[in-house]
């Protein structure tokens, strides 16, 4: 079983549009959780860490739930340039690797 | 946020060679260095992860004599592949990160390697 496990998509919404994704990963003594963005050909940068209280950047809210071993990544008012890869991260800090998904595409569309 | 300089940005080499891609961490001390492959439209999968002053741990299916990490500072490490050859084409990506629990990595450039 793979550590983390995202749908790949892709998703396709308009312009406005609300989405949601979500990833679930295999190891329960997993610590830290990230959301990072990957544009095509380019490294994946950082989009925003998952608190297990949740936490919200603009028009972006991570939510953990660690009973059920998953997180998730809401967009509001999706705009054309939130077209990416949305990549899951799990941290074992215990072992110190971060392990990602396989991303999940957005298209945002006119 | 820190930043992660990787270097070649790309490289074509011939089938048989190897090549020396370059991890520095700029503006952090990088305890921990880790390095991952990319084939197209898959996922980003972990090939190793390596600590300062120590060697390599390998995921399994990576093989370490031909993939090989050095991670001689806090603020380098580099990925050699060995004889190369055509199958090890791919977009090649080092993250860095310090030292405190919890803290995301940083990812440098990735180095796009086409062997033919």
């Amino acid at each position: 079983r793979k550590e983390v496990e995202q749908d790949p998509g892709p998703f396709n919404v308009p312009e406005g549009a609300t989405v949601a994704f979500n990833c679930t990963y295999s190891n329960s003594a997993s610590q830290s959780f990230f959301w990072y963005r990957q544009d095509c050909r380019k490294e994946p940068k950082l989009l925003m860490s998952v608190y297990s209280s949740g936490n919200e950047d603009g028009r972006f809210t991570a939510q953990l739930n660690r009973a059920s071993q998953y997180i998730s990544l809401l967009i509001r008012d999706s705009k054309l340039s939130d077209s990416a890869t949305y990549l899951c991260v799990v941290n074992k800090n215990n072992f110190n690797k971060f392990y990602f998904g396989s991303g999940t595409k957005l298209n945002v569309k006119p | 946020g820190a930043v992660v300089s990787q270097h070649p940005s790309r490289v074509i080499c011939k089938s048989g060679t190897s090549v020396k891609i370059e991890c520095r961490s700029l503006d952090f001390q990088a305890t921990t260095m880790f390095w991952y492959r990319q084939f197209p439209k898959q996922s980003l999968m972990l090939m190793a992860t390596s600590n300062e002053g120590s060697k390599a741990t390998y995921e399994q299916g990576v093989e370490k004599d031909k993939f090989l990490i050095n991670h001689a500072s806090l603020t380098l490490s580099t990925l050699t592949v060995t004889s190369a050859h055509p199958e090890d084409s791919s977009f090649y990506i080092c993250s860095a990160r310090g030292d405190s629990v919890n803290t995301e990595a940083f990812f440098g450039q990735g180095t796009r390697l086409t062997v033919v």
